[in-house]
């Protein structure tokens, strides 16, 4: 079945690194732009960044640009987030996302597919 | 930026009951809107996408509507598994990153 699977979060100090990945399953990865959407302890959703089907296009929330890269292998079917200089406000839960966009229409279907999510806590 | 006010903040209503949940853009958005249902402790689901279409698997007592400023999600007879959290985003400022409210508490009365 179609289904996303987030590894890699944990709890790391200010300032340190984490790389989340996401693998993907039951679909045809490639076709898809694909997303990070974080969510803070108790608070709403985030969309933190997208990557467009073949690596193309990317693009970040101005609260983590600089220091958030996102990049897929399609080969692998897998997503990824490089985090960087990581601060106590990037506490949450992130999930990846397939976000159906048709390009060549130019439809969006939204955010039809979400992992189960995983936690990163940054804290000294 | 685009900003999503999502009123009211928490909805007590009564199973079978129908409920009306209400999203308000900042700017105009066209019909560029989805709505999400959360449960705790799980990953955000699709509803309605394009502002009124029901996403694959979704019951037909869940409608959006709306335009431009104002969106509405309405569930016309609450079921138990549909008390929850409901977020709407928008997706208009493309091929920047969309923008969700901050959610409406759908809870038993």
């Amino acid at each position: 079945q179609v289904q996303l699977v987030e590894s890699g979060g944990g709890l790391v100090k200010p300032g340190g690194s984490l790389r989340l990945s996401c693998a993907a399953s039951g679909f045809t990865f490639s076709d898809y732009y694909m997303s990070w959407i974080r969510q803070a302890p108790g608070k709403g959703l985030e969309w933190v960044s997208y990557i467009s089907s073949s690596s193309s296009y990317t693009n970040y929330a101005d609260s983590v640009k600089g220091r958030f890269t996102i990049s897929r292998d399609n080969a692998k079917n897998s997503l990824y987030l490089q985090m960087n200089s990581l601060r106590a406000e990037d506490t949450a839960v992130y999930y990846c996302a397939r976000w159906d966009y048709d390009i060549l229409t130019g439809t969006h279907y939204g955010m039809d597919v979400w992992g189960q999510g995983t936690t990163v806590t940054v804290s000294s | 930026e685009i900003v999503m006010t999502q009123s009211p903040a928490t909805l007590s209503v009564s199973p079978g009951e129908r409920a009306t949940l209400s999203c308000r853009a900042s700017q105009s958005v066209s019909s560029n809107l989805a709505w999400y249902q959360q449960k705790p402790g799980q990953a955000p689901r699709l509803l309605i996408y394009g502002a009124s279409t029901r996403a694959t698997g979704i019951p037909a007592r869940f409608s959006g509507s709306g335009s431009g400023t104002e969106f509405t999600l309405t569930i016309s007879s609450l079921q138990s598994e549909d008390f929850a959290v409901y977020y709407c985003q928008q997706y208009n400022n493309w091929p920047g990153l969309g923008t969700f409210g901050q959610g409406t508490k759908v809870e038993i009365k």
